[in-house]
């Protein structure tokens, strides 16, 4: 088993919509936890960190179930401009040495 | 100016020979990475440092090896290319701030390897 499991896509969805993705992660003892987003040929860039209690960052929100080790990312009223791929990213320990990169998530909005 | 500078951006080049991909910053981190990413894979980490004494083997450090001349620079070798070291290389720097492993990384634009 992956040690950070994504669904590869592609996600297809409306400009508008909601979509949502999940990554599952298989160590319990996983520290901290972040979505970067990576655009075509591009370098990755932090999109925002997953916090224990969920947190928003306005149309993108964050969660974290420990309980069943995935963290997930909503996107409300998608726009063209989140077409990209989201990488979710674990950080196994306290020392960053052990940092997971997922192979990502591929979404495309068309208008 | 970008952050995080890699050099070259792009490089093609062939079997055996050495090569060595650079990265500077400009964020005052201590800590640097070198990562390679592969089509329908993860980024992997080849090597990180995090100060200018400490140099630390990743997941697949076999055929690189690293230097970090100073603070703001850490370069990635290849000793002898191979075509299965094609790939996009990205360097990343993070600050260990209050919380160890908690500060997120920043990317260079990225290197792409071509060995033929």
């Amino acid at each position: 088993r992956k040690e950070v499991e994504q669904d590869p896509g592609p996600f297809n969805v409306p400009e508008g919509a909601t979509v949502a993705f999940n990554c599952t992660y298989s160590n319990s003892a996983s520290q901290s936890f972040f979505w970067y987003r990576q655009d075509c040929r591009k370098e990755p860039k932090l999109l925002m960190s997953v916090y224990s209690s969920g947190n928003e960052d306005g149309r993108f929100t964050a969660q974290l179930n420990r309980a069943s080790q995935y963290i997930s990312l909503l996107i409300r009223d998608s726009k063209l401009s989140d077409s990209a791929t989201y990488l979710c990213v674990v950080n196994l320990n306290s020392s960053a040495s052990k940092i997971i990169f997922g192979s990502g998530t591929r979404l495309s909005i068309r208008p | 100016d970008a952050d995080v500078t890699q050099t070259p951006r792009n490089r093609i080049t062939k079997t055996g020979k050495r090569i060595m991909l650079e990265c500077s910053q400009t964020k005052g981190h201590d800590r640097m990475y070198w990562y390679r990413q592969d089509p329908g894979l993860g980024l992997r980490l080849i090597y990180y440092s995090f100060d200018v004494k400490d140099i630390n083997k990743g997941e697949i450090s076999d055929g690189y090896s690293v230097s970090r001349q100073a603070q703001a620079k850490f370069s990635l070798s290849l000793e002898s290319a191979i075509p299965n070291q094609t790939a996009l290389y990205f360097c990343a720097t993070s600050d260990p701030g209050l919380g160890d492993g908690n500060q997120p990384q920043h990317f260079g634009d990225g290197t792409r390897l071509s060995i033929l």
